[in-house]
């Protein structure tokens, strides 16, 4: 039974590139988050999804960031004209539909040069 | 809106010694609560949780959690750690019903000593 998969597991951009972050949920699972890691800092909430829709978005930053999750295929956390302070490591998790446990992939670290 | 505090940001402890990672939570209303544990460069592994029921929790890798409401506490417990269990854990809240979004504490190390 394999767990959350996320690729790649680590991401080199130059200042104005663009990121592209992806997620396959665990199976059976529909709904998707995602999280980003600071260091030195916990989690936080960036945006919920669900198949062809966004749930919850209000923990994405407003400009260069988008979700989305299609009827096929993994979930895409995209990055626009990536920054310094956009250096991080990025989490995606997966739940059941109505389920509170959320299982977590094993993270992709972007560094941005 | 809701937090999450873990008073401590590192914790060494002896093999075979007990330990407690305190966490405290500020919500006005009911919440459910998980401990989830970093190891090195991976993801986060889920604990335990508490969703409703009894307020003593047990998970995996022989710890356990109680959940005080009075105090808003969730602290973890491990009464003999093992070199293994060094790791970053998080301490999480999400209110529940309608609403799966996360908030994190900013972790606790354990270093285990041999």
């Amino acid at each position: 039974n394999a767990g959350v998969m996320q690729n790649p597991r680590h991401l080199v951009r130059r200042r104005g590139q663009e990121a592209r972050l992806r997620c396959s949920p665990m199976k059976g699972h529909s709904h998707v988050y995602w999280y980003r890691q600071l260091p030195e800092e916990g989690l936080k909430f960036m945006v919920y999804l669900q198949k062809e829709n966004i749930i919850d978005e209000s923990g994405m930053p407003k400009e260069r960031f988008s979700a989305e999750f299609p009827k096929e295929g993994p979930s895409i956390l995209r990055i626009q004209q990536v920054v310094r302070g956009d250096s991080a490591a990025y989490f995606c998790a997966s739940s059941l539909p109505g389920g509170h446990e959320q299982y977590f992939g094993p993270g992709t670290r972007l560094t941005v040069t | 809106a809701q937090s999450v505090t873990q008073l401590d940001s590192q914790v060494p402890v002896f093999e075979e010694a007990p330990v407690e990672l305190r966490c405290n939570y500020s919500s006005s209303v009911s919440v459910y609560l998980f401990w989830y544990v970093q190891y090195p460069n991976q993801g986060l592994q889920l604990l335990l949780k508490y969703l409703s029921g009894s307020t003593l929790v047990k998970g995996i890798n022989g710890f356990e959690a109680e959940f005080n409401k009075s105090q808003t506490s969730f602290h973890l417990r491990k009464p003999s750690v093992h070199i293994s269990d060094t790791a970053e854990y998080f301490c999480a809240v999400s209110p529940g019903a309608g609403s799966y979004q996360l908030t994190f504490g900013k972790g606790t190390k354990l270093s285990v000593i041999p």
